[in-house]
């Protein structure tokens, strides 16, 4: 089966540090898309960022930016200057084979004052 | 402009009940999906439709039933309840039946078999 592996079940900040969650992932496919998504204590799923497979580029979406490395097949989610109402859960996913999304199993970020 | 809209947001059954999960689309979007979460294991996909009338099986479709009669709606049918499945089930939809569709999630609805 094709997965998503994030291996850190946990990880804590200081405020306005910096952080970076990683993510590794298994696929057969030559193009894809790559997310993380935030999930708050309110439960409700949010995109953080997205990068396509294809594109040599990291994407950067304001203080979140990604590490893309397609032949290690990594995707690490950077967090810079690390705020309060960015403790989450987070989720790496990966498109696949019939273009279902397939998630990791998530990681906790706090974030301490 | 109400997005994903799901209900009930709670639910408590007895082992052998059924019920119905509700979700709606006010976007137009033809991908419509159910995943369930559980702790420790992420979110797994139970079932997809990529159009009205077309629905197809995810990574733990077994005990769910789905179908799809409108673009709109896409109702997750439990059918005789499990303590298994127990969960916290989220219904998303996307644009696009392809690689770039970013999933828009509704709220959630936390369901407990007793």
């Amino acid at each position: 089966a094709q997965t998503v592996t994030q291996s850190q079940p946990e990880m804590s900040v200081q405020e306005a540090e910096t952080v970076t969650l990683s993510c590794t992932y298994d696929t057969s496919e030559s193009d894809y898309y790559l997310f993380w998504y935030k999930q708050p204590p309110s439960r409700q799923m949010i995109l953080v960022i997205r990068q396509e497979a294809y594109k040599q580029q990291n994407a950067t979406e304001n203080r979140f930016s990604v590490n893309f490395q397609k032949a290690a097949k990594s995707f690490s989610l950077k967090i810079s200057d690390s705020q309060l109402g960015d403790a989450a859960m987070y989720f790496c996913a990966r498109t696949g084979a019939n273009s279902k999304l397939t998630f990791g199993k998530g990681i906790t970020l706090s974030v301490r004052p | 402009n109400a997005g994903v809209t799901q209900t009930p947001k709670f639910q408590v059954l007895k082992t052998g009940q059924s019920m119905t999960l509700q979700c709606a689309q006010d976007m137009n979007h033809e991908y419509m999906s159910w995943y369930r979460q559980d702790p420790g294991m992420g979110l797994r996909l139970i079932h997809y439709s990529v159009g009205a009338g077309i629905t197809d099986q995810g990574e733990v479709p077994n005990g769910y039933n789905v179908s799809r009669s409108t673009t709109e709606d896409f109702p997750l049918r439990l059918l005789s309840a499990a303590p298994s499945q127990t969960s916290v089930y989220f219904c998303a939809s996307s644009y696009s039946w392809g690689q770039d569709g970013e999933l828009f999630f509704g709220e959630g609805s936390r369901l407990t078999v007793l």
